[in-house]
């Protein structure tokens, strides 16, 4: 399977725990996305890499979270001090870096993260 | 700041029939507009539209772009119940980013 892999699936965690999930995207992808959708709700981005440069971080991100791609090429993203609000899925994605500005964005699976 | 607005949020259909989902958005410096499908996992990649007027299609699924007045439609034909999902509608932004609206949640009954 070539697609962008994600793991865990699922991760179940006690308020002020710390977690943390990878992200491995398409090989030739040198673009990686973190995004978080929680119900009724579109994926809500949260931050991007090209190459291993974090290029963009929305405020979203509190100073709990910090992500990683330290090769370029596989991606962390660590929660420190997890609140109930952070219970939500985790998704990432890969895409090419495209000269004319669009792309395709391909999504992995996903982290569903709750946190009790 | 950059909006995307789909609408209805929910539909329900019959095989067989045809649905038109809308989207429309209000953003700066538009790349592209892309369609996903989400059923119980992660959003599928469906289209990405960049310029107006150009109707893209795969199979019973079609959409087009009308930059001027800045929306999107996704058109099902003939829907089945494996169409039953959330259609996610999103802008492209330069930062390279997506920005997605809520979705729209099609229920196809036989």
């Amino acid at each position: 399977d070539t697609g962008v892999s994600q793991d865990p699936r699922h991760k179940i965690t006690k308020r002020g725990q710390n977690v943390t999930f990878r992200c491995d995207p398409i090989s030739e992808h040198n673009r990686l996305y973190w995004y978080r959708q929680t119900l009724g709700q579109g994926p809500e981005f949260l931050t991007y890499f090209q190459n291993e440069a974090q290029l963009e971080k929305s405020r979203l991100l509190s100073d709990r979270f910090s992500a990683e791609r330290p090769k370029g090429s596989f991606s962390t993203l660590e929660i420190q001090r997890t609140e109930q609000g952070d219970s939500a899925m985790y998704l990432c994605a890969s895409s090419l870096q495209a000269t004319s500005g669009s792309y395709e964005q391909y999504f992995g699976p996903g982290t569903r993260l709750t946190v009790t | 700041e950059d909006k995307v607005v789909q609408s209805p949020l929910s539909l329900v259909v019959h095989e067989g029939d045809t649905v038109t989902l809308n989207c429309s958005y209000e953003v700066t410096n538009f790349r592209s507009l892309l369609w996903y499908k989400q059923e119980k996992k992660a959003p599928t990649f469906l289209f990405m539209l960049t310029s107006s007027g150009i109707e893209k299609k795969s199979g019973r699924l079609s959409s087009i772009l009308d930059k001027k007045e800045l929306f999107s439609i996704l058109n099902i034909t003939a829907t089945q119940t494996g169409d039953s999902a959330i259609y996610l509608c999103a802008f492209g932004g330069s930062q390279g980013n997506l920005i997605f609206g809520k979705g729209t949640k099609l229920s196809v009954k036989p």
